[in-house]
């Protein structure tokens, strides 16, 4: 089984561009959700969604989009990419237990300059 | 918000030591997870506690979901090189479908062979 997948694995931006982080899971979980980790940070919630078509802000929603049009697939949108925005991304599913026994994908190491 | 503590940020024990590792908060959880983050990887799931006092092992770790609600540790026994990587808390206080995961900023485990 794959799992979640993520893509890229490495990504630069410019400031003010714009791009689209993919996630993908084969499970059928109904959860999935954002992350993004900085150094001494811990984990900060961007996003999630509860099932298709649904999605709500997470710690730090500020400057990313989402969608959630299949159960599958979960994608981030930067609309207009700032060096803050410089973190690894971690997309992550789980079943049953709302947010919880989340399975995470490898991450995307996004560096904007 | 709710915040969870982990401290130190950095552990470094000697292999075959035992090592315990705890996780406050000021707020009620009703789920806590204990993940671990080998690096340049996700973080993969550990235990999940879901009853206040529960104590659940999984092969050499140990984790007890703490009677007030407010805390959890996580004790790994006999400590080998693989062990080496972030270790994260995390609290869930379910709500419906708006269940979000709380991560403490992780403690960081060194073994020395």
């Amino acid at each position: 089984n794959a799992g979640v997948t993520q893509t890229p694995k490495f990504q630069v931006l410019k400031t003010g561009q714009s791009m689209t982080l993919q996630c993908a899971q084969d499970m059928n979980h109904e959860y999935m959700s954002w992350y993004r980790q900085d150094p001494g940070m811990g984990l900060r919630l961007i996003h999630y969604s509860v099932g298709a078509g649904i999605t709500d802000q997470g710690e730090v929603p500020n400057g990313y989009n989402v969608s959630r049009s299949t159960t599958e697939d979960f994608p981030l949108r930067l609309l207009s990419a700032a060096p803050s925005q410089t973190s690894v991304y971690f997309c992550a599913s789980s079943y049953g237990q709302g947010l919880a026994e989340a399975f995470f994908g490898q991450g995307t190491r996004l560096t904007v300059v | 918000g709710q915040q969870l503590n982990q401290s130190p940020q950095s552990m470094f024990i000697q292999e075959g030591e035992d090592v315990s590792m705890n996780c406050t908060s000021s707020s009620i959880f009703n789920t806590w997870l204990w993940y671990k983050q080998d690096p340049g990887e996700g973080p993969v799931l550990l235990i999940a506690l879901y009853k206040a006092g529960e104590l659940t092992s999984n092969g050499r770790l140990t984790a007890q979901f703490g009677i007030t609600r407010k805390d959890s540790f996580l004790n790994i026994s006999a400590s080998i090189p693989s062990d080496v990587g972030i270790y994260f808390c995390a609290g869930q206080l379910r709500s419906g479908a708006n269940s979000k995961l709380t991560f403490g900023k992780g403690i960081t485990l060194s073994v020395r062979p």
